[in-house]
């Protein structure tokens, strides 16, 4: 069965570097996206994005997140200059289509550690 | 705007008790509704999900209808097993301005079940 896969699984960085989280999304889905969650706290959207560009973006998506398509088959999410703050699980999903009945499928996260 | 509440965890069962997860929200228009699954070390799983009211998702001898004269999602199995220790999500798609849609997740309650 086809699944969306993440690396690293695990990633420790220093406050202030920039990380590059990557994801291989489902080979025939259109729709990807970014969520993440703090440890403890809910899973949050961070971003959406189709055809090369964002769809959509939360408010925890500010100007240090950027996204891209480099091929055809990887998605990734870059922080600029890691906090603190951006300690989380970071979860890459894709779906086929964005109707509100479509499933996303999830990839098994990034565990980012910012120190 | 929207959100899922779901009860607070870890449940503690033991073998082929009955499982009640309880889950509302609170939504403008018709969400479609979502339960996730999280086994230790994976990614999330879409365990089962309903588009319209009273559907009845159903997966793995999980089943929640989707109520909304209550705003209800409430997930329930009639016997569990070990394997079936997992933290389990409920989610809706909400729809942003955009129109497309992401998904908002509940804070996701633990289940243990013990032999």
């Amino acid at each position: 069965e086809p699944e969306v896969t993440q690396t690293p699984s695990h990633q420790v960085t220093q406050m202030g570097q920039e990380v590059i989280l990557r994801c291989v999304p489902i080979s025939n889905h259109l729709y990807f996206y970014w969520y993440r969650q703090i440890l403890g706290q809910k899973v949050e959207f961070l971003v959406s994005f189709y055809n090369n560009e964002i769809s959509e973006k939360s408010e925890i998506f500010d100007d240090q997140f950027s996204v891209e398509r480099p091929d055809g088959s990887n998605f990734t999410l870059k922080i600029r200059s890691t906090k603190l703050e951006d300690s989380a699980m970071y979860f890459c999903a894709s779906s086929e289509g964005r109707e509100a009945s479509e499933t996303q499928y999830f990839g098994p996260g990034t565990r980012l550690l910012v120190l | 705007g929207d959100s899922v509440t779901q009860m607070e965890g870890p449940v503690t069962l033991s073998e082929e008790a009955f499982l009640t997860i309880n889950c509302t929200y609170t939504a403008t228009g018709y969400p479609s509704l979502f339960w996730y699954v999280q086994y230790p070390g994976e990614g999330l799983q879409l365990l089962l999900k309903a588009t319209k009211a009273d559907d009845k998702g159903s997966n793995k001898g999980f089943e929640a209808t989707y109520r909304k004269e209550t705003t209800s999602f409430h997930l329930e199995k009639g016997s569990v097993q070990v394997s079936d220790s997992a933290v389990y999500f409920c989610a809706l798609s909400t729809k942003l301005d955009t129109g497309r849609r992401a998904l908002t997740f509940g804070s996701g309650t633990r289940l243990q079940v013990q032999p």
